[in-house]
């Protein structure tokens, strides 16, 4: 079955460590996304990427980086430069063009800090 | 910049009652939108879509009607049932922005009690 994978799904850091989460799609879409979800609150883009070596920031990239190596993964790392990073993480990714096309979700990553 | 408003939560039913969630939106452009549903510890699944004034999306019972004099997109459902409650949120998309990027509402969340 085509989708979005995530993983890990919890995952715990340390006060000034990095970490990376992973995203890995095969629905063969060209766009990927990186969302931030606070308790009670809607989702904030992070990161987005149109196709394949190329990715542009979102409405709170500070502190966060990503790269878009293959098609089908788009990796977040929380770098020790976010201050607040316990929050949910949901990648998504779309068909690239129109703006009419729905964006799939994979099950997102619960990063808590240590 | 483009918004969503939605109806702060949660709401809470009985099973078989009408529920209805208020979204309207900001766009400088011509969007479409989209209702999205997220169950608990998971990722968000595409409810419904409109993409012109007069659309209306429907799914498993819900419908939403593209008002484009009203600049809404309410939810609505005839007779909800327990399996029902989750977070809704409502959602844009404008077709002049890049990337397909969504625009969320803050998310409501429903309990639908037997």
């Amino acid at each position: 079955d085509g989708g979005i994978t995530q993983s890990p799904k919890y995952l715990f850091r340390k006060e000034g460590q990095n970490v990376t989460l992973s995203c890995e799609q095969n629905l063969n879409h060209d766009a990927m996304y990186w969302y931030r979800q606070d308790p009670g609150q809607g989702l904030r883009l992070i990161y987005y990427s149109q196709i394949v070596n190329d990715f542009q920031k979102g409405d709170i990239a500070e502190g966060y980086s990503v790269s878009r190596e293959k098609k089908e993964s788009f990796p977040l790392t929380v770098t020790s430069a976010q201050k607040n990073p316990t929050a949910f993480y949901l990648c998504a990714s779309s068909i690239a063009q129109g703006g009419f096309q729905p964006q799939h979700f994979g099950d997102g990553t619960r990063l808590s800090i240590l | 910049g483009d918004s969503v408003t939605q109806m702060e939560g949660p709401v809470t039913l009985s099973e078989e009652a009408f529920l209805t969630i208020n979204c309207t939106y900001t766009a400088t452009g011509y969007p479409s939108l989209f209702w999205y549903v997220q169950y608990p510890g998971e990722g968000l699944q595409l409810l419904l879509k409109a993409t012109k004034a007069d659309d209306k999306g429907s799914n498993k019972g819900f419908e939403a009607t593209y008002r484009k004099e009203t600049t809404s997109f309410h939810l609505e459902k005839g007779s909800v049932q327990v399996s029902d409650s989750a977070v809704y949120f409502c959602a844009l998309s404008d077709i002049k922005a890049a990337g397909n990027k969504l625009t969320f509402g803050g998310g409501t969340r429903v309990l639908v009690k037997p």
